[in-house]
């Protein structure tokens, strides 16, 4: 079945860069893309964008492209992402979620357990 | 981008009973081309990630139970639950994914009564 396991929980302080992994298994990685969502406590859930496991093209969401960077390794079936220049408001719980594509779209189908980022001086 | 509006916040149902939650979206995720709606509903109970319930408004996902039901089209949407079951109680998110950002509802907490 398909697995989806996030590394561990990170303190971070503001002005650095945290980079979390998604290791996928259950399933072919390269024919799927991986989204990146974010929960910040008391917000609505936010979507960052997503990395093709394939080809390994990027989507990044407008709010996030200056700072954040999808990475995959296909032969580890892991992937990255990377965020820059971290401040308080980017403390949250950040989700890999297993991308399908249909119909020209890509519907998050199963999510990681989630990676809690706290961004404090 | 396009904004997700869920109603109500949250409500309390008796057991056996219809959940209804409503999402309406600030422009239409109707793609006229194929007639599909881009829009998912997810489940996401206390402490566990998100699980996809529906897509394309109105498909349900492999192996969820079919007292959920997902209808509507373009900009408005309903997410029923026909019989609740003790096990529902979670907070419900609609999300759009017609274009990017794909965003999503603040979501509905849905409790027994």
């Amino acid at each position: 079945q398909v697995h989806l396991v996030q590394s561990g929980a990170a303190v971070k302080k503001p002005g650095a860069s945290v980079k979390v992994s998604c290791k996928a298994s259950g399933y072919i990685f390269t024919n799927y893309e991986m989204y990146w969502m974010r929960q910040a406590p008391g917000q609505r859930l936010e979507c960052m964008g997503w990395i093709n496991g394939g080809n390994g093209n990027t989507k990044y969401s407008h709010k996030f492209q200056d700072r954040v960077t999808f990475t995959r390794d296909t032969s580890a079936t892991t992937s990255y992402m990377e965020l820059s220049s971290l401040r308080s408001d980017d403390t949250a719980l950040y989700y890999c979620a297993r991308g399908r594509s249909e119909f020209g779209a890509v519907i998050a189908d199963f999510w990681g357990p989630g990676t809690l980022v706290t961004v404090s001086s | 981008d396009i904004v997700m509006t869920q109603s109500p916040d949250s409500l309390a149902v008796s057991l056996g009973e219809r959940a209804t939650i409503n999402c309406k979206s600030s422009q239409s995720v109707l793609y006229r081309s194929n007639n599909k709606n881009y829009l998912s509903w997810y489940q996401q109970k206390p402490g566990q990630p998100p699980k996809l319930l529906i897509y394309w408004a109105s498909t349900r996902e492999s192996g969820v139970p079919d007292r959920f039901s997902g209808s509507g089209s373009a900009t408005d949407f309903t997410l029923t639950i026909s019989s609740l079951q003790a096990e529902d109680v979670a907070v419900y998110y609609c999300q759009q994914y017609y274009s990017t950002p794909q965003t999503f509802g603040q979501g509905t907490k849905v409790e027994i009564k």
